[in-house]
């Protein structure tokens, strides 16, 4: 069974904290994708990766960074957490393949930053 | 550059009512694929389907059905005799055909049933 994994489902934060947020998956997919969804805001794109050491900002990439060091972990990287970054963050991957478009997401994190 | 555009931003229905939910898509690229994903309370996104733009057959599964119609660029959701159950946020989402294309999302539809 295909798999992305975040390392937290509730994660509790102080402001001003550096604070990582992990997804792994299982399935040697090339893309990986950080979102952050808001109640009436849907889910934004953050970053996303084609491959080892790649990132691209997406819509949202503020106050965030990322790091791909290994083709199956994604880190969404929050230097200094503000409470405005108070959100779920939803990672997910696909094959880089045109006409594969299927694209597998993890359960979620729900930050708070107090 | 894609957009997906979910006008109805909350639907209440009782429940065994017919609800259909709206989509409307933007993309300038010929090859194209259109999802539905529900995602519950407890926060996971769930897969329901998805469509390639060359493929405009409507689909139906059990109690729920998609209406694509590319003239109109929508992609409609209907659930028949809903169900509490059915209570959760709607995306609707598009991705173009490029490898290096990511998901865009609607804001989102939230419904919910009452008994």
């Amino acid at each position: 069974d295909v798999k992305v994994t975040q390392s937290s489902r509730y994660l509790v934060k102080r402001t001003g904290e550096k604070v990582f947020l992990e997804c792994v998956q299982d399935m040697d997919h090339e893309n990986m994708f950080w979102y952050r969804q808001d109640p009436g805001l849907g889910l934004r794109l953050i970053y996303f990766s084609y491959d080892v050491k790649m990132k691209e900002k997406g819509d949202i990439p503020e106050g965030y960074s990322v790091s791909r060091e290994k083709k199956e972990r994604f880190s969404l990287i929050l230097e200094s957490a503000s409470t405005n970054q108070t959100s779920m963050y939803l990672c997910a991957s696909r094959v880089h393949t045109p006409g594969m478009p299927e694209a597998f997401f993890g359960q979620g994190t729900r930050l708070t930053v107090v | 550059a894609q957009k997906v555009t979910q006008a109805q931003t909350e639907i209440s229905v009782v429940e065994k009512e017919d609800v259909t939910l709206d989509c409307v898509y933007e993309t300038r690229d010929t090859t194209y694929y259109l999802f539905w994903y529900k995602q519950p309370p407890s926060g996971e996104l769930v897969f329901l389907i998805r469509r390639n733009s060359f493929d405009e057959q409507n689909e139906i599964s059990g109690r729920y059905s998609w209406n694509f119609q590319k003239s109109t660029s929508s992609f409609n959701f209907t659930i028949t005799a809903s169900q509490v159950v059915d209570s959760a946020v709607y995306f609707c989402a598009s991705l173009e055909g490029s490898g290096y294309s990511t998901l865009t999302f609607g804001k989102g539809t939230m419904l919910l049933v009452s008994p």
